[in-house]
């Protein structure tokens, strides 16, 4: 597609149900970057793919959150057991640089997630 | 750890006045710096990139920045503020030695621009 999509725009859950936010992004970009925005402020990084494999999901918060990146293009955000903290607006980029990383990251408008 | 702090919430400026939306950074070894802006109901857009070279970068929709490595600052600039440039900007840093980081980035809380006609 023309941007990196983001399904769904919103999502209202109930305290402990599970969560699955899917990103498609731009078509060829190899590198896939998951974020997450608490209201008032900045975007907060979660996990990265290059290609198929997470290279570093040193910002997930916990074992509740899990991503994947199976065909190297969509990625799925999962995660269980919902609490109210995880409310937020998640959002992902992608990027295409092969060599010296740009630092130009494409976004989507993000997911917001409301747990009542 | 690397970390970016944009100290003003918020930022008034008349149209046609010139605009400074400020932001310090902490980085390990040689920083790349960046400026994203995100209009209401958007996603996040780049704007513009310090990685090496003139510390005056220029950047999307006629803003720039300046890099000052003493003051470890890089706060984004416009000589002519418009109405439309109403949004909200931040500041991200990525480190300069990771050699995997890919474009993994830190961002500052963000700075809301209020432009008034």
């Amino acid at each position: 597609g023309a941007g990196v999509s983001q399904t769904p725009s919103n999502k209202v859950t109930e305290k402990g149900k599970y969560v699955e936010l899917r990103c498609d992004p731009i078509s060829g970009h190899t590198a896939l970057y998951w974020y997450r925005q608490s209201l008032g402020q900045g975007p907060e990084f979660l996990i990265y793919f290059q290609g198929t494999g997470a290279a570093d999901d040193s910002g997930l918060p916990n074992d509740r959150f899990f991503a994947v990146r199976p065909e190297g293009s969509v990625s799925t955000l999962k995660i269980q057991r919902t609490e109210r903290g995880d409310s937020a607006v998640y959002l992902c980029a992608s990027s295409g640089d092969p060599g010296p990383p740009t630092g130009e990251l494409f976004f989507g408008e993000g997911s917001r997630l409301t747990v009542l | 750890a690397q970390s970016v702090a944009q100290p003003e919430d918020q930022v008034n400026v008349a149209e046609g006045n010139p605009l400074t939306v400020k932001c310090t950074y902490s980085v390990s070894g040689n920083p790349y710096l960046f400026w994203y802006v995100q209009y209401p109901n958007r996603g996040l857009q780049f704007l513009l990139k310090y990685i090496t070279g003139d510390n005056l970068v220029k950047g999307s929709y006629g803003f720039e920045a300046e890099f000052n490595k003493s003051q470890t600052s890089f706060h984004l600039k416009k000589p002519s503020a418009l109405v439309s440039d109403s949004a909200l900007y931040f500041c991200a840093v990525r480190d300069g030695i990771r050699p995997n980081a890919g474009n993994m980035l830190t961002f500052g809380g963000g700075t809301r621009l209020m432009v008034k006609p």
